[in-house]
């Protein structure tokens, strides 16, 4: 089955540690991106990638970073999570840029 | 600044009526636009899609209109259903964006029974 898996699907954690959450695609997708979804801001962009080792930022990717050493994962890491990255986050992938995206079924995360 | 707007955070409409989710723009070189549909719990799900040379696409009970010179596109759901009730994001991209996605804040839709 086509998906986008990410994991963890819940995940509580304290300030300032490091933390990092796992998306992998199986439809052999070249764009791959994260997303955060907050009440009343929809959803925002917090970096993308065009392919393998091709990664850049997004609308807000303060506080964030990605990798993309594979082509079928593209893991988000925090490094030093703050309350503010309290969010919903998605992963999704898509054949290329001005394609429809396929999105993993998010990662809810409550940073303390 | 948001470029894809949904000023409308709900909706409510009854069982079997047509439902009308609207979606403004400001990037005129937005040419292609696509509409989400988001259960609780759940990532985003494709709905439908409609690129600038056409002004109306049609799947099912579901047809989106776009309007290029007034920048507003629009989905209708006829008739709608209680499995409906989902939040819709609609979304649009073009060379303005760099062909990245653009997402507005979306429309909680309940359909009553």
């Amino acid at each position: 089955e086509a998906q986008v898996t990410q994991n963890p699907r819940y995940l509580i954690t304290v300030t300032g540690k490091k933390l990092t959450v796992t998306c992998s695609q199986n439809m052999n997708h070249e764009y791959m991106s994260w997303y955060r979804q907050d009440p009343g801001l929809g959803l925002r962009q917090i970096y993308y990638s065009m392919n393998v080792e091709v990664t850049d930022k997004g609308d807000v990717p303060e506080g964030y970073k990605v990798s993309r050493k594979e082509k079928r994962n593209f893991p988000l890491i925090l490094e030093s999570p703050s309350p503010n990255q309290t969010s919903l986050y998605f992963c999704a992938s898509s054949l290329g840029l001005n394609e429809k995206l396929f999105f993993g079924s998010g990662t809810q995360l409550s940073v303390l | 600044d948001q470029q894809v707007k949904q000023n409308s955070p709900s909706l409510s409409v009854q069982e079997g009526r047509i439902s009308i989710l609207n979606c403004d723009y400001t990037n005129s070189m937005f040419d292609y636009f696509l509409w989400y549909k988001k259960y609780p719990a759940e990532g985003p799900t494709f709905l439908i899609s409609i690129s600038s040379i056409k002004d109306k696409n049609e799947d099912g009970r579901f047809t989106v209109f776009l309007n290029k010179s007034a920048k507003h596109l629009s989905l209708h759901i006829v008739p709608s259903q209680p499995g409906d009730s989902a939040v819709y994001f609609c979304a649009a991209s073009g060379s303005g964006s760099g062909y990245a996605l653009n997402f507005g804040k979306g429309t909680s839709l309940l359909v009553t029974p």
